[in-house]
Protein backbone atom coordinates (compact mmCIF):
# COMPACT_ATOMS: atom_id res chain seq x y z
CA UNK A 1 0.00 0.00 0.00
CA UNK A 2 1.02 3.45 -0.80
CA UNK A 3 1.92 5.77 2.69
CA UNK A 4 2.00 9.50 2.28
CA UNK A 5 3.70 11.17 4.90
CA UNK A 6 3.35 15.42 5.38
CA UNK A 7 5.88 17.24 7.10
CA UNK A 8 5.36 19.45 9.47
CA UNK A 9 2.22 18.38 10.98
CA UNK A 10 1.93 21.68 11.91
CA UNK A 11 3.66 24.91 11.47
CA UNK A 12 3.16 28.47 12.54
CA UNK A 13 3.77 31.29 10.12
CA UNK A 14 3.04 35.00 10.25
CA UNK A 15 0.96 37.04 7.36
CA UNK A 16 3.70 37.70 4.35
CA UNK A 17 5.63 34.52 4.79
CA UNK A 18 6.34 32.11 2.47
CA UNK A 19 5.45 28.25 3.44
CA UNK A 20 6.22 25.25 2.38
CA UNK A 21 4.75 22.01 3.04
CA UNK A 22 6.04 18.70 1.68
CA UNK A 23 4.38 15.35 1.01
CA UNK A 24 6.20 12.20 0.30
CA UNK A 25 4.98 8.84 -0.87
CA UNK A 26 6.35 5.69 -0.27
CA UNK A 27 6.60 4.82 -3.49
CA UNK A 28 6.56 6.61 -7.36
CA UNK A 29 2.85 8.05 -7.62
CA UNK A 30 4.18 9.96 -11.04
CA UNK A 31 1.76 13.26 -10.91
CA UNK A 32 -1.47 11.73 -9.27
CA UNK A 33 -1.06 13.84 -6.16
CA UNK A 34 -3.06 17.25 -5.34
CA UNK A 35 -3.83 19.25 -2.42
CA UNK A 36 -6.80 20.51 -0.13
CA UNK A 37 -7.32 23.40 2.63
CA UNK A 38 -9.95 22.32 5.20
CA UNK A 39 -11.23 25.13 7.73
CA UNK A 40 -13.08 24.22 10.44
CA UNK A 41 -16.58 23.81 9.46
CA UNK A 42 -16.06 24.09 6.04
CA UNK A 43 -15.75 22.07 3.39
CA UNK A 44 -12.34 21.33 2.29
CA UNK A 45 -11.32 23.17 -0.59
CA UNK A 46 -9.12 21.66 -4.32
CA UNK A 47 -5.86 23.91 -4.35
CA UNK A 48 -3.91 22.23 -6.78
CA UNK A 49 -4.13 18.69 -8.63
CA UNK A 50 -2.08 16.68 -10.74
CA UNK A 51 0.69 17.93 -8.68
CA UNK A 52 1.14 21.29 -9.94
CA UNK A 53 -2.01 22.76 -11.34
CA UNK A 54 -4.39 25.40 -10.16
CA UNK A 55 -8.00 24.68 -9.63
CA UNK A 56 -9.94 27.51 -11.14
CA UNK A 57 -10.61 30.18 -8.60
CA UNK A 58 -7.13 29.55 -6.42
CA UNK A 59 -5.30 32.83 -5.46
CA UNK A 60 -1.84 32.63 -7.70
CA UNK A 61 0.04 32.81 -4.10
CA UNK A 62 -0.82 28.88 -4.09
CA UNK A 63 1.76 26.90 -5.93
CA UNK A 64 2.25 22.88 -6.14
CA UNK A 65 5.55 20.80 -7.64
CA UNK A 66 6.95 17.82 -7.16
CA UNK A 67 6.40 14.37 -9.20
CA UNK A 68 7.71 10.56 -8.13
CA UNK A 69 7.51 10.01 -4.48
CA UNK A 70 8.17 14.34 -3.41
CA UNK A 71 5.85 16.87 -3.48
CA UNK A 72 5.56 20.50 -2.29
CA UNK A 73 2.90 22.61 -1.85
CA UNK A 74 3.74 26.72 -1.26
CA UNK A 75 2.65 29.42 -0.39
CA UNK A 76 4.14 32.74 -2.01
CA UNK A 77 2.95 35.24 0.59
CA UNK A 78 0.69 34.24 3.37
CA UNK A 79 -2.71 35.81 3.74
CA UNK A 80 -4.96 35.91 7.19
CA UNK A 81 -7.30 33.95 5.28
CA UNK A 82 -5.13 30.53 4.59
CA UNK A 83 -4.43 29.97 8.17
CA UNK A 84 -6.11 26.25 7.92
CA UNK A 85 -4.82 22.98 7.75
CA UNK A 86 -3.73 21.39 4.19
CA UNK A 87 -3.96 17.83 2.88
CA UNK A 88 -1.79 16.22 0.26
CA UNK A 89 -4.11 12.84 -1.20
CA UNK A 90 -2.78 10.43 -4.16
CA UNK A 91 -4.61 8.66 -6.48
CA UNK A 92 -2.46 6.58 -7.96
CA UNK A 93 -4.16 3.86 -6.71
CA UNK A 94 -7.24 3.88 -3.96
CA UNK A 95 -7.78 7.87 -2.79
CA UNK A 96 -5.43 8.18 0.56
CA UNK A 97 -4.67 11.24 2.44
CA UNK A 98 -1.88 12.38 4.18
CA UNK A 99 -2.37 12.92 8.04
CA UNK A 100 -2.46 17.29 7.62
CA UNK A 101 0.14 19.97 7.95
CA UNK A 102 -2.22 22.84 10.55
CA UNK A 103 -0.84 26.57 9.63
CA UNK A 104 -1.40 28.28 12.48
CA UNK A 105 -0.38 32.25 12.93
CA UNK A 106 2.11 32.90 14.69
CA UNK B 1 -23.15 25.03 -9.99
CA UNK B 2 -22.45 22.18 -8.13
CA UNK B 3 -23.32 21.48 -4.84
CA UNK B 4 -23.54 18.35 -2.89
CA UNK B 5 -24.98 17.83 0.70
CA UNK B 6 -25.18 14.83 3.23
CA UNK B 7 -28.16 13.94 5.46
CA UNK B 8 -28.55 11.34 7.85
CA UNK B 9 -28.81 10.53 11.50
CA UNK B 10 -26.84 12.58 13.93
CA UNK B 11 -26.64 9.83 16.73
CA UNK B 12 -26.09 6.15 16.40
CA UNK B 13 -25.96 3.74 18.68
CA UNK B 14 -23.34 0.99 18.61
CA UNK B 15 -23.44 -2.11 16.66
CA UNK B 16 -26.20 -0.23 14.80
CA UNK B 17 -26.12 0.48 10.80
CA UNK B 18 -25.76 3.85 9.67
CA UNK B 19 -27.29 4.95 6.32
CA UNK B 20 -26.07 8.54 4.79
CA UNK B 21 -27.54 10.01 1.83
CA UNK B 22 -25.92 12.60 -0.45
CA UNK B 23 -27.96 14.70 -2.30
CA UNK B 24 -26.70 16.63 -5.19
CA UNK B 25 -27.17 18.93 -8.28
CA UNK B 26 -25.51 20.44 -10.94
CA UNK B 27 -24.05 16.96 -12.49
CA UNK B 28 -25.31 13.40 -13.63
CA UNK B 29 -23.44 10.72 -11.99
CA UNK B 30 -24.90 8.87 -15.62
CA UNK B 31 -22.12 11.06 -17.43
CA UNK B 32 -18.72 9.41 -18.06
CA UNK B 33 -15.89 10.46 -16.19
CA UNK B 34 -17.52 11.30 -13.11
CA UNK B 35 -17.92 9.73 -9.52
CA UNK B 36 -18.90 10.67 -5.75
CA UNK B 37 -17.08 9.60 -2.93
CA UNK B 38 -17.53 9.85 0.86
CA UNK B 39 -14.79 11.00 3.25
CA UNK B 40 -14.49 11.33 6.88
CA UNK B 41 -13.17 13.06 10.14
CA UNK B 42 -12.97 11.86 13.40
CA UNK B 43 -12.43 14.76 15.69
CA UNK B 44 -9.10 16.38 15.50
CA UNK B 45 -8.03 13.95 12.64
CA UNK B 46 -7.07 13.53 9.28
CA UNK B 47 -9.48 12.82 6.60
CA UNK B 48 -9.69 9.44 5.46
CA UNK B 49 -11.64 8.25 2.72
CA UNK B 50 -14.07 5.15 2.46
CA UNK B 51 -15.64 4.47 -0.56
CA UNK B 52 -16.16 5.68 -4.47
CA UNK B 53 -18.71 5.13 -6.96
CA UNK B 54 -17.94 5.75 -10.56
CA UNK B 55 -20.57 6.78 -13.10
CA UNK B 56 -20.47 2.65 -14.90
CA UNK B 57 -21.72 1.80 -11.05
CA UNK B 58 -17.98 0.79 -10.27
CA UNK B 59 -17.16 1.01 -6.43
CA UNK B 60 -13.92 1.04 -4.50
CA UNK B 61 -13.83 0.92 -0.97
CA UNK B 62 -11.20 1.54 1.49
CA UNK B 63 -9.52 -1.87 2.28
CA UNK B 64 -9.41 -1.41 6.56
CA UNK B 65 -13.56 -1.00 6.25
CA UNK B 66 -14.68 -2.75 2.93
CA UNK B 67 -16.66 -5.55 5.08
CA UNK B 68 -18.92 -2.83 6.52
CA UNK B 69 -19.43 -0.40 3.64
CA UNK B 70 -21.75 -0.65 0.10
CA UNK B 71 -22.38 2.75 -2.05
CA UNK B 72 -25.09 2.93 -4.52
CA UNK B 73 -26.19 5.01 -6.20
CA UNK B 74 -30.00 6.74 -7.69
CA UNK B 75 -29.32 8.27 -10.74
CA UNK B 76 -32.79 9.40 -11.06
CA UNK B 77 -33.01 11.02 -7.93
CA UNK B 78 -29.33 12.21 -8.00
CA UNK B 79 -28.45 10.79 -4.67
CA UNK B 80 -25.68 8.47 -3.63
CA UNK B 81 -26.14 6.47 -0.21
CA UNK B 82 -23.69 4.84 1.68
CA UNK B 83 -24.28 2.47 4.63
CA UNK B 84 -21.54 1.68 7.46
CA UNK B 85 -22.55 -1.36 9.27
CA UNK B 86 -21.78 -2.64 13.33
CA UNK B 87 -21.00 1.65 13.79
CA UNK B 88 -18.57 2.20 17.37
CA UNK B 89 -17.85 5.42 19.40
CA UNK B 90 -14.36 5.21 16.97
CA UNK B 91 -16.59 6.26 13.82
CA UNK B 92 -18.04 9.57 15.09
CA UNK B 93 -16.85 11.71 12.58
CA UNK B 94 -18.07 14.33 9.93
CA UNK B 95 -19.03 12.18 7.08
CA UNK B 96 -18.50 14.11 3.45
CA UNK B 97 -19.31 13.72 -0.08
CA UNK B 98 -17.52 14.67 -3.19
CA UNK B 99 -17.63 15.26 -6.62
CA UNK B 100 -14.95 12.73 -8.04
CA UNK B 101 -13.98 14.07 -11.46
CA UNK B 102 -10.89 13.58 -13.56
CA UNK B 103 -9.03 15.79 -15.72
CA UNK B 104 -10.11 15.67 -19.54
CA UNK B 105 -7.91 12.90 -21.71
CA UNK B 106 -5.89 11.89 -18.36
CA UNK B 107 -6.43 9.85 -15.96
CA UNK B 108 -6.33 11.98 -12.53
CA UNK B 109 -8.89 11.90 -10.57
CA UNK B 110 -9.59 14.12 -7.53
CA UNK B 111 -12.78 15.68 -5.23
CA UNK B 112 -12.86 19.22 -7.00
CA UNK B 113 -15.85 20.17 -4.99
CA UNK B 114 -17.31 18.92 -1.86
CA UNK B 115 -20.61 19.24 0.66
CA UNK B 116 -20.02 20.76 4.04
CA UNK B 117 -20.47 17.63 6.30
CA UNK B 118 -22.56 15.86 8.25
CA UNK B 119 -21.33 14.98 12.47
CA UNK B 120 -22.35 11.89 13.65
CA UNK B 121 -21.86 10.88 16.88
CA UNK B 122 -22.08 7.17 18.07
CA UNK B 123 -22.86 6.47 21.87
CA UNK B 124 -25.16 4.39 23.46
Amino acid sequence: DIQLTQSPSSLSASVGDRVTITCRASRSISTYLHWYQHKPGKAPNLLIYAASSLQSGVPSRFSGSGSGTDFTLTISSLQPEDFATYYCQQSYSSPLFGQGTMLEIK
Amino acid sequence: QITLKESGPTLVKPTQTLTLTCTFSGFSLSTSGVGVGWIRQPPGKALEWLALIYWDDDKRYSPSLESRLTITKDTSKNQVVLTMTSMDPVDTATYYCAHYIRVAASSHWFFDLWGRGTLVTVSS
